[in-house]
């Protein structure tokens, strides 16, 4: 059982345009959602997270968008760069331990 | 860089073959962790070491063998895997288990493939 859906797979941007992307979860014990960037040849890096007490965080181009009563929360890229290609991740994690669920990633393609 | 170093970066290893993996953190972290990474998958955690006890095994096969002797390093040892098993394998670390807004450091992977 997948605990986390993303959405997009792919996404395909024009330079200086908004990428948006999708995450949702069932698991209501979630309370920390990170996004994850990663690079060709390297590993995952945090980006940007969130907890559930807040609806929206904002780190430059980069914003979070968090909906608790919909279980839902996406990524904002505002004017999408050629240099934010790459793959995202969304991930949750619940109160207690650290396991963290990982979304299938969304490879994002921003062109010139 | 992240701080967390793998080697080897890429492994072709044949079903019968054993290997090892190998990773090496200098943040000073108490927790590490192997995730595999396989194409439009979500990242699996396979083990979690906190302070190098292995506190999390995700019904990994037993062709899997972790191993931690410090804080730094941590080991993934491989015998007749399948080619199922072909992914970049990630290792990870973070200060601590059990803290949920801990940032996990990633190390670039190991990309393996069986013949």
């Amino acid at each position: 059982q997948q605990q986390v859906k993303q959405s997009p797979q792919s996404l395909i941007v024009q330079k200086g345009g908004i990428s948006i992307i999708n995450c949702a979860y069932e698991n209501t014990a979630f309370d920390y959602f990170p996004w994850y960037q990663q690079f060709p040849g390297k590993g995952p890096a945090l980006l940007i997270a969130i907890r559930p007490d807040v609806s929206e965080k904002k780190e430059g181009r980069f914003t979070i968008s968090f909906n608790k009563s919909a279980k839902q929360f996406s990524l904002h890229i505002m004017d999408s760069q050629p240099g934010d290609s790459a793959t995202y991740f969304c991930a949750a994690a619940p109160n207690t331990g650290n396991q963290f669920y990982f979304g299938t990633g969304t490879s994002l393609t921003v062109i010139p | 860089e992240t701080g967390v170093t793998q080697t080897p970066r890429h492994l072709v290893m044949g079903m019968t073959n054993k290997k090892s993996l190998k990773c090496e953190q200098h943040l000073g972290h108490n927790a590490m962790y192997w995730y595999k990474q396989s194409a439009k998958k979500p990242l699996e955690l396979m083990f979690v070491y906190n302070f190098k006890e292995q506190t999390e095994n995700n019904s990994v096969p037993s062709r899997f063998s972790p191993e931690c002797p410090n804080s730094s390093h941590l080991f993934l040892h491989l015998h007749t895997l399948q080619p199922e098993d072909s992914a970049l394998y990630l290792c990870a670390s973070s200060p601590r288990q059990g803290a949920t807004n801990e940032k996990l450091f990633f190390g670039s992977g190991t990309q393996l493939s069986v013949l």
